[in-house]
């Protein structure tokens, strides 16, 4: 079975760190994914990559950057949180040319 | 701008009452429809793609069918464990794939 994990389930930081959330995936995919999910408003992609060091941005990028320095790993970096980027965190992969992705459990973030 | 509408927000049935879940999309250059389910606590579990107005994909209790303007998800004599949100995407001519909110779907024993 695919399986992709991510660092942590709950995670709480102060306004203005720097917050790093990691994204591993087992199935040697190409793509991998950042979104986000907050109530009424689905998921919403910020950024995606198509194969290690490239990356595009995805629909609501700012405040946001991600590092793929291993084609297994897809991590999402809050240079300065803030309180509106409380939110659940999701990672997905998924084969290129393939329609299905494959998410793991969620980081729920919360920024104070 | 690409579009994603699901409705109701939130339907309660009881075991073994059928029902259907609507998507409606605006988009342009439809690739793919695609239905996810998501439990609590969990991300979302793929189901189907859908791709030309017409198709129809089933698994178990599920059915789902695309026209070209919405999509449905037909739950036939749904079980307590069919309780779960269902989402529905579209990939456009954009390539990036677009997600609408989710039904929240409660069923009863």
């Amino acid at each position: 079975d695919v399986k992709v994990t991510q660092s942590s389930r709950y995670l709480v930081k102060r306004t203005g760190e720097k917050v790093f959330l990691e994204c591993v995936q087992d199935m040697d995919h190409e793509n991998m994914f950042w979104y986000r999910q907050d109530p009424g408003l689905g998921l919403r992609l910020i950024y995606f990559s198509y194969d290690v060091k490239m990356k595009e941005k995805g629909d609501i990028p700012e405040g946001y950057s991600v590092s793929r320095e291993k084609k297994e790993r897809f991590s999402l970096i809050l240079e300065s949180a803030s309180t509106n980027q409380t939110s659940m965190y999701l990672c997905a992969s998924s084969l290129i040319g393939s329609d299905e992705q494959f998410f793991g459990p969620g980081t729920r973030l919360t920024v104070l | 701008e690409d579009q994603v509408t699901q409705s109701p927000e939130a339907l309660r049935l009881q075991e073994g009452e059928s029902s259907s879940l609507n998507c409606s999309y605006t988009v342009s250059g439809l690739r793919g429809l695609f239905w996810y389910r998501q439990d609590p606590g969990k991300g979302p579990e793929f189901l189907f793609t859908l791709y030309s107005a017409g198709e129809e994909k089933e698994k178990e209790r599920l059915k789902a069918t695309l026209t070209k303007k919405e999509s449905f998800l037909h739950i036939t004599a749904p079980k307590p464990e069919d309780s779960a949100t269902y989402l529905c995407a579209v990939e456009g001519g954009g390539f990036k794939t677009i997600f609408g909110a989710g039904t929240r779907l409660f069923v009863k024993a």
